[in-house]
């Protein structure tokens, strides 16, 4: 399983966009690049994922260069409901590979 | 949006009690799975269960833990004896069925307090 760099907190003020960084250099052919948010007492909450490229969902736009060797999660205009910590992971995972290793993540902090 | 739903969402136990967390995966998820963060630390995995079978444990997952399907739509875990140690927030989670890219969910957890 590839492992993931991230910064360990982040601060942004509401309206910002933010943009947080994950370096994954020894990811595989098959990986791909998940994100997960969890506020404090509650479960990890998928946010996005992708394989190359950008996606972009209703909630964030994940950038992947071509070496796939970092990515960018990018949330538009956050809110003080977005303070939480976002985790990077990298893997093939689901199914019977459902063994996701999470690190610290980066705790993100929103101020009115 | 489907969710995954977890009881009890607090329990307080007492040491070497037995403990049993109820889990409501996914209706057409096949994949199954337990995590749990102790408060302050990771997340981490415990186990994965396909197919009324252990997929993969972590070395956290031993002889005091079980896990069960029961019916078509439970999902059980088990803890035989309560250690204090055992005191951590308890998430479920699934996953529709194997492929790339494969998305796990996760419920909200339960969380169990051993005094």
């Amino acid at each position: 399983l590839a492992k993931t760099t991230q910064p360990i907190s982040m601060d942004s003020y509401e309206g910002q966009e933010v943009n947080i960084t994950c370096s994954h250099n020894n990811i595989a052919t098959n990986d791909y690049i998940t994100w997960y948010q969890q506020f404090p007492s509650q479960g990890p909450r998928f946010i996005i994922q992708g394989y190359k490229t950008k996606v972009t969902n209703e909630v964030a736009s994940l950038f992947i260069p071509a070496d796939r060797k970092s990515s960018t999660l990018s949330l538009p205009r956050v809110s003080l409901s977005d303070t939480a910590v976002y985790y990077c992971l990298v893997g093939y995972y689901g199914g019977s590979q459902g063994n996701l290793i999470f690190g610290k993540g980066t705790k993100l902090s929103v101020k009115p | 949006e489907p969710e995954v739903t977890q009881t009890p969402s607090h329990q307080v136990t007492q040491m070497g009690q037995e403990v049993i967390l109820r889990c409501v995966p996914i209706s057409n998820h096949l994949y199954f799975y337990w995590y749990r963060q102790i408060l302050g630390q990771k997340v981490e995995f415990l186990v994965s269960f396909y197919n009324n079978e252990i997929s993969e444990k972590s070395e956290i997952f031993d002889d005091q833990f079980s896990v069960e399907r029961p019916d078509g739509s439970n999902f059980t875990l088990k803890i035989r004896s309560t250690k204090l140690e055992d005191s951590a927030m308890y998430f479920c989670a699934s996953s529709q069925s194997t492929g790339l890219g494969n998305t796990i969910y996760f419920g909200e957890g339960s969380w169990l307090t051993v005094v």
